[in-house]
């Protein structure tokens, strides 16, 4: 499987500013998920991102506050903007596996806002 | 967003017991997933079913997908330390989406 990574591992930021995870694979992927799990929570998809589209958003979360890019089939990145103490969660990219309806994750962010 | 239910929430058992958790939903699934997710890590994923009364193995743990396509099942036997973690059921029908239960803890003591 593909080896995912993802930066930074873990931040501390202060409400109102933004701060932009990257994630990046090692091999080329059409489509990638990223997910947010607040504290002691399950996963919640918030959007599909797919290279040369514009990302796919969940209920619930927008452009405006978690815009995303896809420059190219190994990188994404999701900024979450204007952030709020709400906002602190882990953050974790992923992508579809060879077969069937699988998705494999990275590491994740940690995201703590004060 | 939709979850599924999933039991128990925590689980505290002893070295060497055998461990049974299940996933239920509300609406039909054409795919089961199992993870387990460490602290500070992303969820690993452990196992994947894709035929309804499917039952598949990966080591210790075994899992099942319901006849009834609503319901997903796990089972880990004879647990050792590092199974400790927290183990999520995931599914989906029809697209990339995985919807993702609840979540249940496992601990184990030695």
């Amino acid at each position: 499987s593909a080896v995912i990574s993802q930066k930074p591992s873990r931040d501390i930021c202060q409400r109102g500013t933004s701060l932009t995870i990257q994630c990046q694979v090692d091999s080329q992927v059409t489509m990638m998920f990223w997910y947010r799990q607040q504290p002691g929570q399950s996963l919640t998809l918030i959007a599909t991102a797919n290279q040369g589209s514009e990302a796919t958003y969940e209920s619930g979360f927008v452009i405006d506050k978690f815009p995303i890019s896809r420059p190219n089939l190994t990188f994404s990145t999701l900024t979450v903007s204007n952030m709020s103490p709400e906002d602190s969660s882990i953050y974790l990219c992923s992508l579809p596996g060879l077969a069937g309806n699988e998705q494999f994750f990275g590491p994740g962010t940690r995201l703590t806002v004060l | 967003g939709q979850q599924l239910n999933q039991s128990p929430q925590s689980m505290f058992i002893q070295e060497g017991e055998d461990v049974s958790m299940n996933c239920t939903s509300s609406s039909i699934f054409n795919t089961w997933l199992w993870y387990k997710q460490d602290p500070g890590e992303g969820p690993v994923l452990l196992i994947a079913l894709y035929k309804a009364g499917e039952l598949t193995s990966n080591g210790r743990l075994t899992a099942q997908f319901g006849i009834t396509r609503k319901d997903s099942f796990l089972n880990i036997s004879a647990s050792i330390p590092s199974d400790v973690g927290i183990y999520f059921c995931a599914g989906s029908y029809n697209t990339d989406k995985l919807i993702f239960g609840t979540g249940t803890r496992l601990q184990v003591f030695p």
